[in-house]
């Protein structure tokens, strides 16, 4: 399979809990992207990262969110303790460095339930 | 503030005729306009996108029309075929430098057969 690749599909945590969801983007793709999609939205942006530098951030990225890709290769999405407000489907794309935003690829997302 | 709004939550449309989906914007810095397709238990797919510079722009079935003096673009979809029904997104790109997109809430398109 080369598309983008997210792990664990579902997740259910207590409150208060730490998560952590994983990302492998499709090899050759420099770009990557934390989306975040409620029940009857759209997906909002969460942060971008060209290679392992993280470029850009939205204000929806709390300080008990933390994205890294430490080699420029797959990345993680941390929560930490854990909001009823945080359940939503997290969802990651990738797309190269000569094509814009429209080449961007989507995973099928990680399903966030905190209970 | 929702700068890029889809109104219409469904549409249902009969195997054949032509699907118009609707989307309308606030933000005047967007430059670059995309649709998706969404199925269920699947990742959003890109399907037709559309600069600024330009009012349409078509890709086999597909249609994209802009109206920047309106804010407003449409997806045409004709002929509409069962296996176009999914949840369509609207988003926007506003250059600059950024590659954050700006989804709307979806359109949940339904095609008879």
């Amino acid at each position: 399979d080369t598309g983008v690749s997210q792990n664990p599909r579902h997740k259910i945590t207590k409150r208060g809990q730490n998560v952590t969801f994983r990302c492998d983007p499709i090899s050759e793709h420099n770009r990557l992207y934390w989306y975040r999609q409620t029940l009857g939205q759209g997906p909002e942006f969460l942060t971008y990262f060209q290679n392992e530098a993280q470029l850009e951030k939205s204000r929806l990225l709390s300080d008990r969110f933390s994205a890294e890709r430490p080699k420029g290769s797959f990345s993680t999405l941390e929560i930490q303790r854990t909001e009823q407000g945080d359940s939503a489907m997290y969802l990651c794309a990738s797309s190269p460095s000569q094509g814009g935003v429209a080449e961007a690829f989507f995973g099928q997302g990680t399903r966030l339930t905190v209970v | 503030d929702q700068q890029v709004k889809q109104n219409s939550p469904s549409l249902s449309v009969q195997e054949g005729r032509i699907s118009i989906l609707n989307c309308d914007y606030t933000n005047s810095m967007f430059d670059y306009f995309l649709w998706y397709k969404k199925y269920p238990a699947e990742g959003p797919t890109f399907l037709i996108s559309i600069s600024s510079i330009k009012d349409k722009n078509e890709d086999g079935r597909f249609t994209v029309f802009l109206n920047k003096s309106a804010k407003h673009l449409s997806l045409h979809i004709v002929p509409s075929q069962p296996g176009d029904s999914a949840v369509y997104f609207c988003a926007a790109h506003s250059g600059a430098g950024s590659y954050q997109l700006t989804f709307g809430k979806g359109t949940k398109l339904s095609v008879i057969p």
